[in-house]
């Protein structure tokens, strides 16, 4: 059964500072996703990342996958507030296209 | 307009109600999902279709029927509602041979089971 993990849960930080929110997953696979949700809000698609070593950037966030450590990483440079939300990273399995979705990273940026 | 539409919004019932949630869209995409979301538990894929012939179960489908009237509309259902199935509820498309089977989602109806 695949899993998929992030870490942290909740972030607090600060306008202006940088920050990681990992995504680790159990199987293999080449097809990870970044969504956004703001509070009561449906997901918004961020990245779509398609093999290994693909890197995409959009403003201040950059994400990057590495199939080979089953890891994703969401980097957050320069934190501005607007960027509060709810991170989720899924992984796609299979020829389905299942994702399975990991639980989440709150992020809130303070002033 | 919006690609993707559910309706309703919000939904507030009793045990044991018959509920149905509907989706449509205009994407034009094959593929249909629907999820439920809980707090801390992201979203987890009750059932999923490829096109109106295609339906299978997700990893949650356990109280939960689903319909494809046609590509573009895709419903799922309660058949009696009980108050653990309250959650928010988001449909989703995606269309494999573009875009690389990125799912868009709708905005979602909130139920709650009484």
């Amino acid at each position: 059964e695949l899993k998929v993990e992030q870490n942290p849960l909740f972030l607090s930080m600060q306008e202006g500072k940088n920050y990681t929110i990992y995504c680790n997953y159990s199987t293999t696979s080449d097809r990870l996703y970044w969504y956004r949700q703001d509070p009561g809000k449906s997901l918004e698609s961020l990245f779509v990342l398609l093999s290994n070593g693909a890197v995409k950037q959009e403003g201040r966030l950059m994400a990057s996958l590495d199939t080979k450590a089953r890891l994703s990483t969401l980097h957050i440079t320069a934190a501005v507030h607007d960027l509060s939300a709810t991170y989720f990273c899924a992984v796609m399995t299979g020829t389905a296209s299942k994702l399975t979705f990991g639980t989440g990273t709150r992020l809130q940026v303070t002033l | 307009d919006a690609d993707v539409t559910q309706t309703p919004r919000n939904r507030i019932t009793k045990t044991g109600k018959r509920i149905m949630l509907e989706c449509s869209q205009t994407k034009g995409h094959d593929r249909m999902y629907w999820y439920r979301q809980d707090p801390g538990l992201g979203l987890r894929l009750i059932y999923y279709s490829f096109d109106v012939k295609d339906i299978n179960k997700g990893e949650i489908s356990d109280g939960y029927s689903v319909s494809r009237q046609a590509q573009a509309k895709f419903s799922l259902s309660l058949e009696s509602a009980i108050p653990n199935q309250t959650a928010l509820y988001f449909c989703a498309t995606s269309d494999l041979a573009g875009g690389g089977g990125e799912q868009f989602f709708g905005p979602g109806t909130r139920l709650t089971v009484l």
